[in-house]
């Protein structure tokens, strides 16, 4: 089993639906939390960061973390041309120097 | 404040050749990370540096090293280079007073031939 699942999409949406991007992860040593978004030929650019469970809203972002569950999700309302990108989750171990565990990455197209 | 400077964008070497890619981190960041990402692996920890001290390392072969200097610049260095090491080469930096948040560069983009 993979530690971190994420369905590669791609994804394709109109504008201004609410988008939600999903990544479950099996290794309870995880303890941060992370979206980033990687447009092409760009490096990831970190969206939302978090630590406990429940929900972190940023702007049109909110990102949900279920420990229980070992779920994370990413909703987007009001999307926008420009979210088109691919979403990564990214995990850290606590003490684990760095080490980021990533999905494999959402490609997401939002169309006018 | 400068983001992390990564050089050069693009490299194109031959298979047996070697590579040194360079990373600046952010000003004041004291950790650089380096990832490849592919399209079948997607984005994999190489190695980490602190204080120019490898803390951690990914499941690589030898063939990939690294090293930090006191400015906190980083360098990796890819021998004996194989057709399935052309990837993106993705340098990351953090502080230690935010736990672990990570600011990427834009990569380095290798192509062997």
């Amino acid at each position: 089993q993979k530690e971190v699942e994420q369905d590669p999409g791609p994804l394709s949406v109109p504008e201004g639906a609410i988008v939600s991007l999903n990544c479950t992860y099996s290794n309870s040593a995880f303890q941060y939390f992370m979206w980033y978004r990687q447009y092409s030929r760009k490096g990831p650019e970190l969206l939302m960061y978090t630590y406990s469970s429940g929900n972190k809203e940023d702007g049109r972002f909110t990102a949900q973390v279920d420990k229980s569950s070992k779920y994370i999700s990413l909703f987007i309302r009001d999307s926008q041309p420009s979210d088109s990108a691919t979403y990564l989750c990214a995990f850290l171990v606590a003490g684990g120097y760095n080490k980021l565990i990533f999905g494999a990455g959402t490609r997401l197209a939002v169309h006018p | 404040k400068a983001g992390v400077t990564q050089t050069p964008r693009y490299l194109i070497k031959t298979r047996g050749q070697q590579v040194t890619l360079s990373c600046s981190p952010i000003s004041g960041h004291r950790s650089v990370s380096w990832y490849q990402q592919t399209p079948g692996q997607g984005l994999q920890f190489l190695f980490e540096y602190f204080s120019e001290t490898q803390r951690n390392k990914g499941n690589f072969p030898g063939r990939f090293s690294g090293r930090q200097f006191s400015n906190s610049r980083s360098e990796m260095n890819v021998s004996t280079l194989e057709l399935g090491d052309s990837a993106l080469y993705l340098c990351a930096s953090s502080s230690t007073s935010q736990g672990g948040i990570q600011y990427f560069g834009a990569g380095t983009r290798l192509s062997v031939l």
